[in-house]
């Protein structure tokens, strides 16, 4: 499989920065998708990052390491919407389905 | 809104049922997968199509099955369900199949069964 990584939850405080990481299996390896995840709701794309580097969109910036198999969301300014459910999804080279790590579940603090 | 129409949004039936569940893509999208998610579970994904040909699976049950028809949109079909079958529904679609797809998903098709 491709043995994603991300916590489980994690808590912060409005106002606040948070860094929601994921690693992943290297093998193969094209690019990796972050999403979010509202209760209820479709995941709604964030980000795809295939070189390393951060890419900044906004409040969310998504980094990439393809020789660590590492990845990292970065939210800035935190607001009471951004908790929500955070999914990292690496893609492959054979391409076809996307397969989801667990998500991390993000709660926003006033 | 994403562009991709699920239908129904909620379906409460017994166990042993058959039911369906619709996905029509986004205009333009061949793609279309389905992927399920059940109460503190992640999304599990069940099976892609590519214009009308199946392109992947995933752990799907030999009791679900799927299909595109040749105007794009796709049903899966669950039978002889199960408690454990309750869950979220999701179908996505993308443009085509590579690694580099993003998917848009739909609202999703809440199913309980009683």
């Amino acid at each position: 499989g491709q043995n994603i990584d991300q916590p489980t939850e994690m808590t912060a405080t409005e106002g606040a920065i948070v860094q929601i990481n994921c690693t992943y299996q290297t093998s193969g390896f094209n690019g990796l998708f972050w999403y979010q995840q509202h209760a209820g709701e479709a995941p709604t794309f964030l980000s795809y990052n295939v070189l390393d580097g951060l890419e900044e969109k906004g409040r969310f910036s998504s980094f990439l390491s393809r020789s660590k198999g590492y990845s990292y969301l970065l939210l800035k300014e935190l607001q009471m919407k951004d908790s929500a459910s955070y999914l990292c999804a690496p893609s492959y080279n054979q391409g076809g389905k996307l397969i989801f790590g667990q998500g991390t579940e993000l709660s926003v603090k006033p | 809104d994403s562009g991709v129409t699920q239908t129904p949004k909620h379906l409460i039936t017994a166990t042993g049922q058959r039911v369906t569940l619709r996905c029509s893509p986004r205009s333009g999208d061949l793609s279309v997968y389905w992927y399920q998610q059940s109460l503190d579970q992640g999304l599990q994904f069940l099976i892609q199509y590519y214009n009308g040909e199946e392109r992947a699976k995933g752990n799907i049950l030999e009791r679900f099955s799927a299909q595109q028809f040749p105007d794009l949109h796709s049903e899966l079909n669950l039978s002889s369900l199960e408690l454990g079958d309750s869950a979220l529904y999701f179908c996505a679609s993308s443009v085509a199949f590579g690694p580099w797809e993003k998917l848009f998903f739909g609202s999703g098709t809440q199913l309980s069964v009683l």
